[in-house]
């Protein structure tokens, strides 16, 4: 049993389009993440959730929304595609938060978006 | 969190030991060292953590100074398969976002 996973793994679109990666987990954990990392490799955080409530929110365009529907799901759907947009997405989760560490991060396979 | 500094690449000879360096001169008292890697085109991997005590875990040894101001992971037997970028980070202990930077190209060769 694959323990974060995302749909879909590859994704290509035009620009303009809008487009949605899910993402789910069976560990049990109560925060997820969505990170991106560009063509240069370079891996940012974008969003957090906590038990559904979002914790962490970085300087993201508001095209980009997060959204928890329960705490084992956190779906990243993104309005009017850019061509800067094109990246590989992360979804991760892990089990601390505000508990005196964040405790290690079990990450998906990836996204990967490409918009032409 | 403190900044930490990676070498850009190293190389390892497979059954040797792979020893990446960190440096983290200015980390705080309450902040852990995170150790993670990413094979190529995969989500990243946890390896191991420490506050100030060496830890060993099946896939790591992490050696941090008593200053705390560097670590060394340590992969005891490197394979082909170890082949990644590994990223150190440091980060405060009640903190939940983990910031990468660079990280060490590892290179495992025959």
């Amino acid at each position: 049993d694959t323990a974060v996973s995302q749909t879909p793994k590859y994704l290509v679109t035009q620009m303009g389009n809008d487009k949605s990666i899910k993402c789910e987990q069976n560990l049990g954990h109560d925060t997820m993440y969505w990170y991106k990392q560009d063509s240069k490799k370079f891996l940012k955080i974008m969003f957090s959730y906590n038990n559904k409530e979002l914790i962490i929110n970085e300087t993201v365009p508001n095209r980009f929304s997060p959204k928890s529907p329960d705490k084992a799901h956190l779906n990243l759907h993104i309005n009017s595609l850019e061509l800067g947009d094109s990246a590989v997405y992360f979804c991760a989760s892990s089990r601390y938060v505000n508990r005196g560490r964040v405790g290690e991060l079990f990450f998906g396979e990836g996204s990967r978006l490409t918009v032409l | 969190d403190a900044k930490t500094t990676q070498p850009t690449s190293m190389d390892c000879a497979e059954g040797r030991a792979a020893n990446l360096p960190c440096n983290h001169s200015t980390i705080s008292g309450n902040e852990y060292v995170y150790w993670y890697r990413q094979i190529h085109s995969q989500g990243p991997q946890y390896i191991i953590h420490g506050l100030k005590n060496n830890e060993t875990n099946e896939m790591a040894s992490l050696i941090i100074t008593e200053d705390r101001k560097s670590s060394t992971l340590i992969l005891p037997h490197a394979t082909l398969r170890d082949t990644a970028v590994y990223y150190c980070i440091a980060l405060t202990g009640g903190g939940n976002k983990l910031t990468f930077g660079t990280g060490t190209q590892l290179k495992v060769e025959l």
